[in-house]
């Protein structure tokens, strides 16, 4: 069966600060999926990317950066010179093609930003 | 567009009362699913529909009914609620889960008492 673990459950950084926010996975498929998604305190669910398991180039956009490594089974995120904006939940998440359908969430990183 | 919506927004239930939570996208997404939030376990899929007429169960299914008539709608059905049901209810459609994102909607906040 597939698993999520975000071990990290609260970080706080000062604004400016680089954070990591890490992500490990566990699935028997080698074909699967990988996800973050931001929630905001408004509450909503925020898509931020998907990656699938044969490409494990990093990739950046912006302040944001995703490091994604299958020999670790991790798949980690970045957020570099933190802004007060970025204080929210951020879930990873893992689609295998065994359950296509199912996409199994982490427990979530709450990430707190202050001035 | 209005992408995903949810109604309503908060709703609180007695022990025993049934409701049904309403979700519905103007995307034309085959795939919707529901899930529910609960504090320190993340999100977990209750039920979901690759199209219409067509459901299946996720990893909490019990005490949930779901039916998908339209492409549009899917509605969670709550037969007979009960206090361990208090959690945030997010409805959410994709083309397709495995190549494109699910977008989701604004949740649901029920309590049960």
């Amino acid at each position: 069966a597939q698993k999520v673990t975000q071990a990290q459950t609260e970080i706080s950084v000062v604004e400016k600060e680089d954070v990591t926010l890490d992500c490990v996975y566990e699935t028997r498929d080698t074909t699967y999926y990988l996800f973050w998604y931001k929630q905001p305190p408004s509450g909503e669910l925020v898509f931020l990317i998907r990656r699938n398991s044969f490409d494990e180039q990093n990739e950046i956009s912006g302040r944001y950066s995703w490091n994604f490594q299958k020999s670790t089974s991790s798949f980690n995120f970045t957020i570099t010179a933190s802004q007060v904006v970025d204080s929210a939940v951020y879930f990873c998440a893992l689609l295998d093609t065994g359950t296509a359908s199912k996409l199994t969430f982490g427990t979530g990183t709450r990430l707190q930003v202050t001035l | 567009n209005a992408g995903v919506t949810q109604t309503p927004k908060f709703q609180v239930l007695k022990t025993g009362q049934s409701m049904t939570l309403q979700c519905a996208q103007d995307m034309n997404h085959e795939y919707m699913s529901w899930y529910r939030q609960d504090p320190g376990m993340g999100l977990r899929l209750i039920h979901y529909s690759v199209g219409a007429g067509i459901t299946d169960q996720g990893e909490v299914p019990n005490g949930y009914n779901v039916s998908r008539s339209t492409t549009e709608d899917f509605p969670l059905r709550l037969l007979s609620a009960a206090p361990s049901q208090t959690s945030v209810y997010f409805c959410a459609s994709s083309y397709s889960p495995i190549y494109y994102e699910q977008y989701f909607g604004p949740g649901t906040r029920l309590t049960v008492t």
